[in-house]
């Protein structure tokens, strides 16, 4: 059964901390790992990555998939109470059709 | 307005109601996708469509009912609705397989 674990469920940081968020999967058929981050309403993109190594970086967040490993990570610097969310991965694959399977996600709370 | 809309944004029906969720995209994506949230299990798919009058079933598809008759639009029906159903309901599209999805606002869901 293919599955996305995340790690840890939830954490709480300090303004300034830099946190780092777990993503294990086991997919058929992998095609793609994708982060959201995801505050009061829908969930809003981040990274998609497909290739090993290759590190996506947008301001303060970053990225980077193992895909021998199966996992991935989500660094954040210098964290501020704006980045308090649930952080989504999800992994594209499973079959021959389009289908994103979703972790349950990372809670995380900065505090000022 | 472009982009991905969700309506209602609330609703509280009876158990054994059916009920209908719409959802309505202006960018002529190919993909779409509904998806459940609950609390301990992420996003879990319910129904995705490739393109228009084409539909396949996800992980959680018991209990609903879709139909993509226009590119634009991919209702979720719920045929009668249980307790169980009590969830917030995002629909989702995407231009190409694996291209990071984008969500609508939700609709939170109450069975009563």
């Amino acid at each position: 059964e293919d599955k996305v674990v995340q790690s840890p469920l939830s954490l709480v940081v300090h303004e300034g901390d830099t946190v780092t968020l777990n993503c294990s999967y086991e997919v058929t058929n992998f095609r793609s790992l994708l982060w959201y981050k995801q505050e009061k309403k829908a969930p809003t993109f981040l990274f998609m990555l497909t290739s090993s190594g290759i590190e996506k970086k947008s301001g303060r967040l970053s990225s980077i998939l193992d895909k021998k490993e199966l996992f991935s990570i989500l660094n954040i610097t210098a964290t501020q109470t704006g980045d308090s969310a649930v952080y989504l991965c999800a992994v594209g694959g499973g079959g021959a059709t389009n289908k994103l399977i979703f972790g349950t996600g990372t809670l995380l709370a900065v505090q000022p | 307005d472009a982009g991905i809309t969700q309506s209602p944004r609330y609703k509280i029906t009876e158990t054994g109601r059916q009920v209908t969720l719409m959802c309505h995209q202006t960018w002529s994506h190919s993909y779409m996708f509904w998806y459940r949230q609950d609390l301990g299990h992420g996003l879990r798919l319910i129904y995705y469509s490739a393109a228009a009058d084409i539909t396949d079933k996800g992980e959680v598809p018991d209990g609903y009912v879709v139909s993509r008759s226009k590119t634009e639009n991919f209702p979720l029906t719920l045929e009668s609705a249980t307790r169980s159903q009590t969830s917030v309901y995002f629909c989702a599209s995407a231009r190409l397989r694996d291209y990071g999805y984008t969500f609508g606002s939700g609709t939170r869901l109450t069975v009563v």
